[in-house]
């Protein structure tokens, strides 16, 4: 059964960082690409950022591009989201989501992170 | 990397198909075959319902289909059912290698 378990949000004020993981389970991490994906309270998704299988191709929102990075580790079948600089329309709830060439075929249950001083 | 363009809400009656758009540019919707669906109960994870366009993972109803024309895909539901009155998204890879999701759709069951 694939799993995927997302940790590290939590309250946080402006302008500071946060490290996001998420662990997988389930599948062969180490031949799948990534992504994290957010939704604001009430609003509509969001694809945040997405890493290939081998963290040779990454790719970000323009609206997180410059504060945010992503990486993995394969060998811990983990995916991580430094975001630094956060602001209070970083608010949201923030999943990881499995690539399957294209789409995202299964999805955690998200972490929340909540920007406000 | 604006949002892909759905209703903000479609309707229908128990029994009666539905159609949800999804328009977007060249660069995304229309320049490729890698649109997809998903649906999202409250609180929950969204979930794939229609890949690569048209395609329908294992154990999704037959009741869901995909298709395309053009910068806009369309996913539609046959039979109506009161299980059916959630949100919808599409999803499209671009150009840039990234991904975009459209604004989102509520079904309603009259």
């Amino acid at each position: 059964e694939v799993q995927l378990v997302e940790s590290g949000g939590g309250l946080v004020q402006p302008g500071r960082s946060l490290r996001l993981s998420c662990v997988a389970s389930g599948f062969t991490f180490d031949e799948c690409a990534m992504h994290w994906v957010r939704q604001a309270p009430g609003k509509g998704l969001e694809w945040v950022s997405g890493i290939s299988w081998n963290s040779g191709s990454i790719g970000y929102a323009d609206s997180v591009k410059g504060r945010f990075t992503i990486s993995r580790d394969n060998a811990k079948n983990s995916l991580y989201l430094q975001m630094n600089s956060l602001r209070a329309e970083d608010t949201a709830l923030y999943y990881c989501a499995k690539d399957n060439g294209h789409n995202f075929d299964y999805w955690g249950q998200g972490t929340l992170v909540t920007v406000s001083s | 990397q604006s949002a892909l363009t759905q209703p903000a809400s479609v309707s229908g009656s128990p029994g009666q198909s539905i159609t949800i758009s999804c328009t977007g540019t060249s660069s995304d919707v229309g320049g490729y075959n890698y649109v997809s669906w998903y649906q999202q109960h409250p609180g929950k994870a969204p979930k794939l319902m229609i890949y690569d366009v048209s395609n329908r993972p294992s154990g999704v109803s037959n009741r869901f289909s995909g298709s395309k024309s053009g910068n806009t895909a369309s996913l539609t539901i046959s039979g109506l059912q009161a299980e059916d009155e959630v949100d919808y998204y599409c999803s499209s890879y671009t150009s840039s290698s990234t991904r975009v999701f459209g604004t989102g759709t509520k079904v309603t069951v009259l």
